[in-house]
């Protein structure tokens, strides 16, 4: 089946710094890469839906400029939090697409900011 | 995309059948069924999607009424590793922004011993 990756899946970081995670599908070619955001006991809020070579669509209510978003091929997505604060610690999980198949997620990432 | 209508929570014996229900009442007629689960600390698991035919694959069974305004998501055999909160979404298939996926707050089955 299809494999999408994510990586880290755990990053624990100081206030102000900025993190990048990564999300590769691994054995297809994702036209369209997708980010949610977790927080505890909640649902899966998306964020974010990237294209390959273009730029991503934001949600509403979410900051293109602390959530920096790149989809430089294929296969690889990023996610960049700028400058994070301990509100911007949560569950951060991408999925990607190719259309016809269903989305298959990664395994996400544990963000917290101390 | 149609919203959809799920119980909270379900349990379920080990072994037997888990049924779950959905509402998609005002589902439209290129809008697809889609079933997928989360596994507590993991990204959400494909499951099974459909337009209007029943459909099986080696995980689960979905049934869609003949009005499409409900479907029920089955697992045959319960065991306690199907425990997770599963998510039933409509939506289209196609190329443009409709592509994603919107999730609500799911039902979280708990599969008893």
């Amino acid at each position: 089946g299809a494999v999408v990756s994510q990586h880290p899946s755990w990053v624990i970081c100081k206030s102000g710094t900025s993190v990048k995670i990564e999300c590769r599908s691994l054995d297809f070619q994702a036209t369209t890469m997708f980010w949610y955001r977790q927080f505890p006991k909640q649902s899966l809020m998306l964020m974010a839906t990237s294209n390959e070579g273009s730029k991503a669509t934001y949600e509403q209510g979410v900051e293109k400029d602390k959530f920096l978003i790149n989809h430089a091929s294929l296969t690889l997505s990023t996610l960049t939090v700028t400058s994070a604060h301990p509100e911007d610690s949560s569950f951060y999980i991408c999925s990607a697409s190719a259309l016809p198949q269903p989305q298959h997620f990664g395994d996400g990432t544990r963000l917290s900011i101390l | 995309d149609a919203k959809t209508t799920q119980p909270t929570s379900m349990d379920c014996a080990e072994g037997r059948a888990a049924n779950l229900p959905c509402n998609h009442s005002t589902i439209s007629g290129n809008e697809y069924v889609y079933w997928y689960r989360q596994i507590h600390s993991q990204g959400p698991q494909y499951i099974i999607h459909g337009l209007k035919n029943n459909e099986t694959n080696e995980m689960a069974s979905l049934i869609i009424t003949e009005d499409r305004k409900s479907s029920t998501l089955i697992l045959p055999h319960a065991t306690l590793r199907d425990t997770a909160v599963y998510y039933c979404i409509v939506k289209v298939v196609d190329g443009g922004a409709t592509n994603k996926l919107i999730f609500g707050t799911g039902t979280l089955l708990a599969v008893q011993p």
